[in-house]
């Protein structure tokens, strides 16, 4: 089936720098790409969709400037944190869908703690 | 418009009871309607989907679900628990193309030996 790797699983950074988060759909097409963020006890939240190639489409209230998501190919899409904060500490999950199906495909998620 | 509400965050059954979870939709128009399942720490799996086809689903993990239009749920059911199922199971929601998923607030199952 498909997959989707999501890297790092863990990352501890230092108030004031920048954390990278890759996915990659492994073994197919990704066209559209989404990332989610996840608080404590609480469901996914939407943060943005991106398709390959055009600029990524943020959710109401989610900073772009410090949410950086590049899609730059059909197999990568990128989260960058920027000038991250304790407040950023959370869990971002990615998911990936080929074409207009209904198969999205999650990421294992990356646990970020900004210390 | 579309969205979930998932009744009670938190269920307990015992190991080899009936599991049933509660799911309730809204959208103007049909819905695609999908059950994912979570483990700590992990990213969310896919245990099945409805996609207008046939209105009663089976998933993984011996997990079903049946699409109700008229009363507009989809809960989950599996017969028999297993320890093994202790998780946390979130509703999900989307009206096709290209729209965005929506989730439900998530129900934490939880096993009793």
């Amino acid at each position: 089936g498909a997959v989707v790797s999501q890297h790092p699983s863990r990352v501890i950074c230092k108030s004031g720098t920048s954390v990278k988060i890759e996915c990659r759909s492994l073994d197919f097409q990704a066209t559209t790409m989404f990332w989610y963020r996840q608080f404590p006890k609480q469901s996914l939240m939407l943060m943005a969709t991106s398709n390959e190639g055009s600029k990524a489409t943020y959710e109401q209230g989610v900073e772009k400037d410090k949410f950086l998501i590049n899609h730059a190919s059909l197999t990568l899409s990128t989260l960058t944190v920027t000038s991250a904060h304790p407040e950023d500490s959370s869990f971002y999950i990615c998911s990936a869908r080929e074409g207009q199906g209904y198969g999205y495909t999650f990421g294992s998620g990356t646990r970020l703690t900004v210390v | 418009a579309q969205s979930v509400t998932q009744l009670g965050s938190h269920v307990s059954v015992s190991e080899g009871a009936l599991v049933l979870l509660r799911c309730n939709y809204s959208s103007s128009v049909p819905p695609y309607l999908f059950w994912y399942v979570q483990y700590p720490n992990q990213g969310l799996q896919l245990l099945l989907k409805y996609t207008s086809a046939a209105t009663l689903v089976k998933g993984i993990n011996g997990f079903e679900a049946e699409f109700k239009k008229s009363e507009t749920s989809f809960h989950l059911t599996k017969p028999s628990a297993h320890m093994s199922d202790a998780a946390e199971y979130f509703c999900a929601v989307t009206t096709g193309g290209y729209q965005k998923v929506t989730f439900g607030t998530g129900t934490k199952l939880q096993v009793i030996p």
